[in-house]
Formats: C-alpha cells, sequence, structure tokens
C-alpha cells in the first residue's frame, strides 16, 4: 500500500513565524501535491511538483512556497504566517504514466495547523 | 476553468436507507476523469474510483455504486443499505488533462457529509 505520511497532525504556530509541513511517500511516486482543506470549499491546491525540484502553482499559492530535493519528499513553507492560514493540510502523491490524468491520488493524515 | 459542483452539504440518514451525492462538474475537455474520495473522521482520503470521459457504464462495487452521465455532466454516488462505517464526508473530483509529465491536477467538490445514524 502507498504510504503517505505527514510530519504532524497538530500543529500550533504564531503569526509571522515561518512555518514548514513535511511530507514523505514511499512509493517513488513522481508527483506530488499539497491542498489545503476548509469546511464548505473543499480541497484547494497550493502547490504540486512532478519532479525533482520542479514545481507549478496551484490554484492558492500566495503566502506559501515549497521545497522538493529529494523525489519522496514534499516541504510546504509559509514564509510568515498568519491567521488567515489556518486550516488542515493535506498532501498527496500519484504515479506519472499513461495519461497522467488518470491516476489517483494517494493522502496523507493532514496536518492541522493554527495560527494565533 | 473546471469546477465541481456538490450541491449537498449535509445529509443525515438512518442505517439501511440508500443515500446518493450529486456531482456536477464543468469542463472544456473532452478527455478527463472523474474521481471520488471517501474522508472518514481520521483525516486520510481514500480514493473510492476512477471514472474517465468515455466510459458512460454505470459501476457497482458492493453497496456503492455510480451513475456516470456525460449529458448532464453528472457522477453521481450511491450507497445501498447505508452503515454506520459509511459516515464521512464524500468529495467528487476531476482531472484536468496535461502533458504526460505534469501530474494530474483534481479540481474538488466542496464534499458531502453523510451521517448515518444507528
Amino acid at each position: 500500500d502507498v504510504k503517505v505520511t505527514q510530519s504532524s497532525r497538530y500543529l500550533v504556530k504564531r503569526t509571522g513565524e515561518k512555518v514548514f509541513l513535511e511530507c514523505v511517500q514511499d512509493m517513488d511516486h513522481e508527483n506530488m501535491f499539497w491542498y489545503r482543506q476548509d469546511p464548505g470549499l473543499g480541497l484547494r491546491l497550493i502547490y504540486f511538483s512532478y519532479d525533482v525540484k520542479m514545481k507549478e502553482k496551484g490554484d492558492i499559492p500566495e503566502g506559501y512556497s515549497v521545497s522538493r530535493e529529494k523525489k519522496e519528499r514534499f516541504s510546504l513553507i509559509l514564509e510568515s504566517a498568519s491567521t488567515n492560514q489556518t486550516s488542515m493540510y493535506l498532501c498527496a502523491s500519484s504515479l506519472s504514466g499513461g495519461t497522467a490524468s488518470n491516476q489517483p491520488q494517494h493522502f496523507g493524515d493532514g496536518t492541522r495547523l493554527s495560527i494565533l | 476553468a473546471q469546477k465541481v459542483t456538490q450541491a449537498q452539504t449535509e445529509i443525515s440518514v438512518v442505517e439501511k436507507e440508500d443515500v446518493t451525492l450529486d456531482c456536477v462538474y464543468e469542463t472544456r475537455d473532452t478527455t478527463y476523469y472523474l474521481f471520488w474520495y471517501k474522508q472518514p473522521p481520521s483525516g486520510e482520503l481514500v480514493f473510492l474510483i476512477r471514472r474517465n470521459s468515455f466510459d458512460e457504464q454505470n459501476e457497482i462495487s458492493g453497496r456503492y455504486s455510480w451513475n456516470f452521465q456525460k449529458s448532464t455532466s453528472s457522477f453521481n454516488f450511491t450507497i445501498t443499505a447505508s452503515q454506520v462505517v459509511d459516515s464521512a464526508v464524500y468529495f467528487c473530483a476531476l482531472s484536468e488533462l496535461r502533458r504526460k509529465a505534469a501530474g494530474n491536477k483534481l479540481t474538488f467538490g466542496g464534499g458531502t457529509r453523510v451521517l448515518v445514524k444507528p
């Protein structure tokens, strides 16, 4: 089974702090994603990466950056945390190959981040 | 732009009742994929089904069934004889067709929370 592991289930940080959320997958997937989940809005894509050191902006990249130095690890960075970034953050990974759009994404358990 | 609408925000049923979750999508692509995911209280999204735009056959998997109608841009999900363990948030998602090397972006609906009472 694919395992996507997020470093923390719960995290509390202060406004202005630099925050790192880590995600590791163990199935050699090329693609990795970061979403945030807010009530009524579903999941919204922040950034994704389709290869090491490659990244693309999703729908709501403002205030975030990412890093992918190794294939199995994808980090989300909040450069200067703000209260409106309080949310559930979900990491996912998927295979690339064939028609890339048909590969299901596999998700981690999520990190509930609170910015005070 | 792609869009997925799940009009029902919450559905409450009594165990053994059937429940149908609606999903309507918008896309300009002629080739696309649709997905359903389940998110139990533990938080992890679990992949349930994938359907491509050329395959309009309905699918049944145990107590789950899916009805894909391209003419109405809908991909509805029915749970038959619901059980308490079906209580979760269910998401419908649409995949954007991209070049092979660039991964698959998913557009999610807002989710429908299903509460099955004993």
